[in-house]
This record gives C-alpha cells, structure tokens and sequence, in this order.
C-alpha cells in the first residue's frame, strides 16, 4: 500500500504565476487535509476535504488559494499569482475516516519557492 | 481546539530516556492526545496516541494524569536517529470535521 503521495517535490514559480500542488492519499483514504509549513515553523492547517467536498477551509487565506480533491484523482491545492511570501512547504496528509482516533498519514511535502 | 504548550528545545545523549512534557489546561472530555514526529524536509510522522493512564508501544510511551491536562512523551533509550522536532496535539470530531492544530513543537538533539 503505497504512501500519501505528493508531487512535483520541489516547485520554483516567479511572482505572478500559479501553482498547482497535488496529492494522492493513501489507498482507501477519503479524508486529505493540507497544511502549510515555513521554515523553523509548526504545520499550519489550510483545509480540511472529503471526496467533492470542502468541510472546513478556514485555514485557508482568503484570496489566491483554492483546494479541490475531485472523484477521481488527486486533490488538488491552486495557489494564483503566487507572493514571495508563498514559499513554504506545503504538506498533505489522509485518513480514512472523520476520528481523531485515526491517524493522519503525511506525504513528503511540496517545496514552493518563488522567486 | 485546546491549545497546547511544549518546551522548544531538549538536548540529550545516546542511550538516554527523554521526556518531553505537554501542557493542554483546556482539554475537553472528549479530546485525545496525539503525538507525531517530524524529521527535517519530510512530513510528521505518528507515534502515539492516548486518551487516560499510559499507552506504550514499540516507538515510546505516553503518560497522562488523571486530570489529563498534561501529558509525557517517553522515549526510552534515544539514538542520533531521534533528533526531531515532536509535536503535540489535542483534539477530537466536530460537526464541522476535525482539523489538526500543531504547534511549534519540540527540537530534540540528541548527541553522541
């Protein structure tokens, strides 16, 4: 059973431009939350998604960002006109079910940079 | 979501026990507490989780007092390989879908 997967591992966007996060959870998962890390900083949560749905987005900034985990493939994290600020590492995570008794799996992150 | 306080840094050797100590004053009834680790550019990883009393596995133990706003993570007899960062969390389901808060966590180092 193949791990949370996460893709491209590094990405390198000029200001202005957008960025296309992806994430495929771990098989039989429905549950995927995104979070944001900057460096010598704590995971910050973004979003919280099931399958077409959006359950709590209120980590997510307001304008620019956008999150999408469709029926069929990955979930998806859009960031617009991307701000130095932007850079980070963006880390998902999947669970099976809505339980906190269920852990959540982490991928390996996305590496943002923008220049 | 009960907030949670950590020391921001423990330095230990090899072959020590390390204890790192979480304080959630607001826990709520049904909040479990949950610890995870994260080792530099990769994403946490879980290690242990528990409601009451103690909860141990292969990894570490987890104690908790009887009023459960505290908790101890326990590593028994740490190697190089733990230095990382060790965060606690608090939480449980709500209507709304539970969501994970971390904090800054806990830089541990180990050395030789």
């Amino acid at each position: 059973n193949a791990g949370v997967m996460q893709n491209p591992r590094h990405l390198v966007r000029r200001r202005g431009q957008e960025a296309r996060l992806r994430c495929s959870p771990m098989k039989g998962h429905s549950h995927v939350y995104w979070y944001r890390q900057l460096p010598e900083e704590g995971l910050k949560f973004m979003v919280y998604l099931q399958k077409e749905n959006i359950i709590d987005e209120s980590g997510m900034p307001k304008e620019r960002f956008s999150a999408e985990f469709p029926k069929e493939g990955p979930s998806i994290l859009r960031i617009q006109q991307v701000v130095r600020g932007d850079s980070a590492a963006y880390f998902c995570a999947s669970s099976p079910q809505q339980d906190l008794t269920d852990e959540q799996y982490f991928g390996p992150g996305t590496r943002l940079t923008v220049t | 979501l009960a907030k949670t306080t950590q020391p921001i840094s423990m330095d230990s050797y090899e072959g020590q026990e390390v204890n790192i100590t979480c304080s959630h004053n607001n826990i709520a009834t049904n909040d479990y507490i949950t610890w995870y680790q994260q080792f530099p550019s990769q994403g946490p990883r879980f290690i242990i989780q528990g409601y009451k009393t103690k909860v141990t596995n292969e990894v570490a133990s987890l104690f908790i007092p009887a009023d459960r706003k505290s908790s101890t993570l326990s590593l028994p007899r740490v190697s190089l390989s733990d230095t990382a960062v060790y965060y606690c969390l608090v939480g449980t389901t709500n209507t709304g879908g539970f969501k994970t808060i971390f904090g800054a966590g806990t830089r541990l180092f180990v050395k030789a």
